[in-house]
């Protein structure tokens, strides 16, 4: 079975800190994802890696960063937190290609509250 | 550009009762389909996937749901609700520039009385 983890389940930052939030997959795969997930609005994408140091925007990128320096780890940061960052965040990872290769496996996923 | 809708962002039946979740999509491209289930405080579990083969697919915990081209419909069903699904539900298709992302619907809330 596919295994992706998350460092914290829940945290609490003030405004202005720098946040990071690790994910590690144990299966090998090629491709990770950060989401975030708002009521209502479902996943939306934030920054994805292909490749280890490869890295693309997202749909919302703004305000975060990432680090993907070995194949299985794949960190967001918020450079300075701000109230509206607060959310679930949600890491992913797949394979490369499309269909049943590209099928994602989630993690447990981090609630994160901004002060 | 593709996009995902589900109607509906609350459902709820009868233990016992036939569970429908309805999703449409759009896509320029042959679309891979899925469905996945989010339990409270859980991350997302995938329940099935539609990836060109058979029309009509069956998934985890006893759902299935069915491709529809003509209709743009991947709706997900269950003839028999239990407590334990009582969960979000999200529908999701792939991206036509980058196939390895997905576009997320805006979830159902799936509650179910006894």
């Amino acid at each position: 079975d596919v295994k992706v983890t998350q460092s914290s389940r829940y945290l609490v930052k003030r405004t202005g800190e720098k946040v990071f939030l690790e994910c590690v997959q144990d299966m090998d795969h090629e491709n990770m994802f950060w989401y975030r997930q708002d009521p209502g609005l479902g996943l939306r994408l934030i920054y994805f890696s292909y490749d280890v140091k490869m890295k693309e925007k997202g749909d919302i990128p703004e305000g975060y960063s990432v680090s993907r320096e070995k194949k299985e780890r794949f960190s967001l940061i918020l450079e300075s937190a701000s109230t509206n960052q607060t959310s679930m965040y949600l890491c992913a990872s797949s394979l490369e290609g499309r269909g049943e290769l590209g099928t994602q496996y989630f993690g447990p996923g981090t609630r994160l509250l901004v002060l | 550009a593709q996009s995902v809708t589900q109607l509906g962002s609350h459902v709820s039946v009868s233990e016992g009762a036939l569970v429908l979740l309805r999703c449409n999509y759009s896509s320029s491209v042959p679309p891979y389909l899925f469905w996945y289930v989010q339990y409270p405080n859980q991350g997302l579990q995938l329940l099935l996937k539609y990836t060109s083969a058979a029309t009509l697919v069956k998934g985890i915990n006893g759902f299935e749901a069915e491709f529809k081209k003509s209709e743009t419909s991947f709706h997900l069903t269950k003839p028999s609700a239990h407590m334990s699904d009582a969960a979000e539900y999200f529908c999701a298709v792939s991206r036509g520039d980058s196939s390895y992302k997905l576009i997320f619907g805006s979830g159902t809330r799936l509650l179910v009385r006894p």
